[in-house]
């Protein structure tokens, strides 16, 4: 069964540090998410592509956080400088173009910052 | 803003038991519902998912129903199993006027099937 792929699983990073995320959706699904999930919380919605286009990046910290889907297909999430609060997990979804589609997660990145 | 509750915050139960997860949302308006398992330190593994129009999903030992009207969707577990426990969240998912939207999820409730 197709899987959405991250990496790293597990990063410790020390405060004001850059710290970037890697995933890859499940082949020929268009839209791609990025969640944010605090330990004890639901995962809340950082940013989503559709495509290689942002629709939705309204919850996202630009001050620090950037995201990009260069060619519609893998995307990168990263944190520059990285602050203790971002500690938490970082998951990827992809789903296929209708909103009416399940949304598949990957096994997510743990972050620490120390 | 949409906002989800999911009742109770965790579950403890004996082996073989019938159990049922709640779930309530604010805004009835939703496209779409979803149900999650996650087990500790992992991502999310999609259970079921429910169209606006449909009143229930069934797979294998899991049923899961919605009420649009009343906010409110159940998961039904029978015949419990050891292996069942994790975390199991509920996430709803609202119609969108520029053609995208997203998920809003509960904070999950917390299962523990005993042997």
């Amino acid at each position: 069964e197709a899987e959405v792929a991250q990496s790293p699983r597990y990063k410790i990073t020390e405060k004001s540090q850059a710290v970037a995320f890697w995933c890859d959706p499940i082949s020929g699904h268009a839209t791609l998410y990025w969640y944010r999930q605090i330990l004890g919380q639901g995962p809340e919605l950082l940013v989503q592509f559709q495509d290689e286009s942002v629709v939705d990046d309204s919850q996202l910290p630009k001050d620090r956080f950037s995201a990009e889907r260069l060619k519609g297909v893998d995307s990168t999430l990263k944190i520059q400088p990285a602050e203790l609060g971002d500690s938490a997990m970082y998951l990827c979804a992809s789903s296929l173009r209708n909103s009416g589609n399940t949304i598949y997660f990957g096994e997510g990145s743990w972050l620490t910052v120390v | 803003k949409q906002e989800v509750t999911q009742i109770p915050a965790a579950l403890s139960v004996p082996e073989g038991e019938n159990l049922v997860l709640n779930c309530s949302f604010t805004d009835s308006a939703i496209y779409n519902l979803q149900w999650f398992r996650q087990d500790p330190g992992k991502g999310l593994t999609s259970l079921l998912l429910i169209q606006s129009s449909q009143r229930e999903q069934t797979s294998g030992r899991l049923n899961a129903s919605l009420d649009k009207s009343s906010g409110r969707s159940t998961l039904y577990i029978a015949a419990s199993q050891p292996g069942d426990s994790a975390t199991y969240l509920c996430a709803v998912r609202l119609p969108a006027g520029s053609g995208y939207s997203t998920l809003t999820f509960g904070k999950g409730t917390m299962l523990l099937v005993s042997p």
